[in-house]
Order: structure tokens, then C-alpha cells, then sequence
């Protein structure tokens, strides 16, 4: 069964506009652990941030923030004015302490394009 | 410092033939991992590394598919008898140590044409 779920196959916004990527999650286990990567155009996926399942505090990170709410099983990432070099794939990805150990389950990847 | 390299970049082999892919993780990290990206999807897990050894390589497709690692240096993935459906592209990460809240940085990938 499909543990994380990126609904939003591709996106495209107008320079400036924000956007919200959506992720839902699946897990039972009580600790696990959130990660969101950007993979543009080069191919090379890099990290973007990190969350464990007993910090719900929201994080913002320059025009990066992000949403994690335990009680709909989301983490949502927006980006606030976007820029043309925003323009990436995606991912959200879960990893869980009992469940799945030391491996990642990614979801399908949002497709964002930003247009100047 | 300097992060996951793999190599070679690009590969392309011809059906049947075997391959084998190369992935140098960050000095210091113990922890070596594999994923396959299929065109357009997400990442898949393949195998898992712990120093030199594979606690976990449920995510191996078939026994045409085999790693190895030497020491907590580099490691070596191998597809025998390739196939058309082997056709990725196939990254590399590695992290401080093993375990869930460790954060895993990935190579480039190598991406493998089978025709």
C-alpha cells in the first residue's frame, strides 16, 4: 500500500505567486519521520528539510515553509514568491522507526513550473 | 566537502549484458543506500547498507540484482542479464549513520539505457 501520497501530479504558476505542495502520509508506526527533496532539472535530489512525528511546529525557512499537521496525516510545503528557479520535481518521502527502519518510501513527485 | 558521487553517469548496454554501478558516499558515513527512478515516478528502495553489511535488501527486484559494499567505502551494484525494465535511473545515498532520523544525501544517479 502507497504510504505517501503526492496528489498533484504537475503544477505551473506565474513568477511571484505562492503554491502549496500537497503530502499525505500513511503510517501506524508512533515515530517516524518526514523529509521533503527537490530534484531539478539536473537530476541530483537534495534535501530540503527533516521532521519527526513529536515536533508539529510549522517551519519556515527564507521563502520555504512548511505544515505538518498529525491529526489529517499531511505536510504541506509552500513556497512564497515563487522564482523561475524553483522549477523542480518534488518529493516527499517517509521514513519509520519500526515499520520500515532505515529506508525512505517516496511519493510520486509534484512537477512544479514556474513561468517568468 | 565533497558529496555522493556515482559513476558512470550514463550507461548504456544492450540486452542481456551484465552492468555494474559504482556509488562513492560521503567520507564518514556509515550508512550507504540505493534507490531506482523510473521515468517520471518516484524513488523505489533497493537496498540498504550498515558498514558492509545489508541489513535489509528487501527492495532487490530479483536475484539478477546484487550490491556489495567494501568497508564503509564504496559500493558496487551489479545487474546481471539486464533487461529492458532495468532501464532507470539508479542513485546513490548515503547518511551519518543508519536509522530513520538520519538524513540520507544523494549522488547524481546513473542513468541506465537497456536496449
Amino acid at each position: 500500500a502507497q504510504k505517501v501520497t503526492q496528489a498533484q501530479t504537475e503544477i505551473s504558476v506565474v513568477e511571484k505567486e505562492d503554491v502549496t505542495l500537497d503530502c499525505v502520509y500513511e503510517t501506524r508506526d508512533t515515530t517516524y519521520y518526514l523529509f521533503w527533496y527537490k530534484q531539478p532539472p539536473s537530476g541530483e535530489l537534495v534535501f530540503l528539510i527533516r521532521r519527526n512525528s513529536f515536533d508539529e511546529q510549522n517551519e519556515i525557512s527564507g521563502r520555504y515553509s512548511w505544515n505538518f499537521q498529525k491529526s489529517t496525516s499531511s505536510f504541506n510545503f509552500t513556497i512564497t514568491a515563487s522564482q523561475v528557479v524553483d522549477s523542480a520535481v518534488y518529493f516527499c518521502a517517509l521514513s519509520e522507526e519500526e515499520t520500515s527502519g532505515s529506508r525512505l518510501t517516496f511519493g510520486e513527485g509534484t512537477q512544479l513550473t514556474v513561468n517568468p | 566537502g565533497a558529496g555522493v558521487s556515482q559513476s558512470p553517469s550514463n550507461k548504456v548496454t544492450e540486452k542481456g549484458k551484465d552492468v555494474e554501478l559504482r556509488c562513492d558516499p560521503i567520507s564518514g558515513h556509515t550508512a550507504l543506500y540505493w534507490y531506482r527512478q523510473r521515468l517520471g515516478q518516484g524513488l523505489e528502495f533497493l537496498i540498504y547498507f550498515q558498514g558492509n553489511s545489508a541489513p535489509d535488501k528487501s527492495g532487490l527486484p530479483s536475484d539478477r540484482f546484487s550490491a556489495e559494499r567494501t568497508g564503509e567505502s564504496v559500493s558496487t551494484l551489479t545487474i546481471q542479464r539486464t533487461q529492458q525494465e532495468d532501464s532507470a535511473v539508479y542513485l546513490c545515498a548515503s547518511s551519518l549513520a543508519g536509522g530513520p532520523s538520519y538524513t540520507q544525501y544523494f549522488g547524481p544517479g546513473t542513468r541506465l539505457t537497456v536496449l
